[in-house]
């Protein structure tokens, strides 16, 4: 799993500024899944996407909260505005495009977002 | 909608001993089974996990898990503790096949007594 990159690993952020986390997948992979975990919480879905397409963002705040995956380049998970209550480790996961069974989607080793 | 329920947020085992984490589920269809386990600041590294075929599934660094559909559980154990498996596990559950979506359960901290 240490083949799925994110960056920053930590990042501290003043109330009211924009967070940008990123996300490489690991190699040949197309499918993205973005995960927050709060303090002393298990993970929670946030948004599934493929490249250039959300398919599902049942998890994702309503507002100020987007993601992205394009063509090329890593995906994006963006907070504008961020509060004290989206500090929390965010990680991305990831899985291959060719379904020929079940697979494992490969974790990241997140980012940890403060906001102060 | 599914649910993942691990019963103990803490547990504590002397090195050498069983360890036993408990996972509960519930889904509306078959599910698919995970445990993934987490170590201080560090990302998911996948346990073992259950799909389809044997319902006893071996996974690395010597755990184990079976499925109970009866029970609707999925109780990770190992026979032996060491040092090094002080960590936090996580149960998570998936319906839907073709994708990775998953629900987790808010984890278990295991902690080993030498």
């Amino acid at each position: 799993n240490a083949g799925v990159m994110q960056n920053p690993r930590h990042l501290v952020r003043r109330r009211g500024q924009e967070a940008r986390l990123r996300c490489s997948p690991m190699k040949g992979h197309s499918h993205v899944y973005w995960y927050r975990q709060l303090p002393e919480e298990g993970l929670k879905f946030m948004v599934y996407l493929q490249k250039e397409n959300i398919i599902d963002e049942s998890g994702m705040p309503k507002e100020r909260f987007s993601a992205e995956f394009p063509k090329e380049g890593p995906s994006i998970l963006r907070i504008q505005q961020v509060v004290r209550g989206d500090s929390a480790a965010y990680f991305c996961a990831s899985s291959p495009s060719v379904r020929t069974g079940h697979t494992e989607a490969f974790f990241g080793q997140g980012t940890r977002l403060t906001v102060v | 909608a599914q649910s993942v329920t691990q019963l103990g947020s803490h547990v504590s085992v002397s090195e050498g001993a069983l360890v036993l984490l408990r996972c509960n589920y519930s889904s509306s269809v078959p599910p698919y089974l995970f445990w993934y386990v987490q170590y201080p600041n560090q990302g998911l590294q996948l346990l073992l996990k259950y799909t389809t075929g044997a319902t006893l599934v071996k996974g690395i660094n010597g755990f184990e898990a079976e499925f109970k559909k009866s029970e609707t559980s999925f109780h990770l154990t190992k026979p032996s503790a060491h040092m090094s498996d002080a960590a936090e596990y996580f149960c998570a559950v998936s319906d839907d096949f073709g994708n990775e979506k998953l629900t987790f359960g808010t984890g278990t901290r295991l902690t080993i007594i030498p």
